[in-house]
């Protein structure tokens, strides 16, 4: 069964901090990865995605990638009460298939 | 541009019965993908279709079964709903197989 792993939360950050969220993933056949955001209610939104190993800058947002050790991760730089929502990582496996993790909640206090 | 596209937004159906979700994709999409969100989890995949033909199916039994359409819109149907079917639908359309995916803002489907 192929895997998206990510640590529930909450992830708790003060305004202003680098907020860390991490994804791994178990088939090293997989070549797209994505991040997602999704507020209460809503549908997920994406934010970033990533191919090759290595950053990837957008703004506030930088998705790292590491295929060797399939992991993959977002920061949030200066973080704002507004980026409280659940991250999704998204993988595709390469078979015509995304794979999504569960999420992590983000909660950024003001 | 417009965005992605569902209908209906809410959906009370009973145990048994049979529901049809519809999805339009935005425009330049080639590729829809469905998904079923339960609460709490991430999105589940339901299956993909490209240029019309299903390319990609998750582990969803065969009660779960979609169309796409010449205008890349699309259809998932539900047979013999059963209670644990209750979900937020996402549908999701991409410009290419493997890349970014754009989601719609869902139906929500309560089987009572």
């Amino acid at each position: 069964q192929k895997e998206v792993e990510q640590n529930s939360g909450p992830l708790s950050v003060p305004e202003g901090a680098i907020a860390s969220l991490n994804c791994t993933y178990s088939d090293r056949g997989s070549q797209s990865f994505f991040w997602y955001r999704q507020y209460s209610g809503k549908s997920p939104e994406l934010i970033m995605f990533i191919y090759s190993n290595g950053d990837k800058e957008d703004g506030r947002f930088t998705a790292q990638l590491n295929k060797a050790s399939q992991y993959v991760s977002l920061l949030i730089r200066d973080s704002q009460p507004s980026d409280s929502a659940t991250y999704l990582c998204a993988v595709d496996t390469g078979g015509f298939k995304t794979i999504f993790g569960a999420g992590t909640r983000l909660f950024v206090k003001a | 541009e417009t965005g992605v596209t569902q209908s209906p937004t809410h959906l009370i159906k009973t145990r048994g019965q049979q529901v049809t979700l519809r999805c339009s994709s935005q425009s330049g999409h080639n590729t829809v993908s469905w998904y079923q969100q339960a609460l709490g989890q991430g999105p589940q995949f339901i299956f993909q279709y490209y240029r019309e033909e299903e390319n990609g199916r998750g582990n969803f039994p065969p009660r779960f079964s979609g169309l796409q359409f010449p205008n890349y819109s699309s259809e998932l149907n539900v047979n013999a709903l059963e209670l644990d079917d209750s979900a937020l639908y996402l549908c999701a359309s991409s410009p290419g197989q493997g890349i970014e995916q754009y989601f719609g803002p869902g139906t929500r489907l309560t089987v009572t």
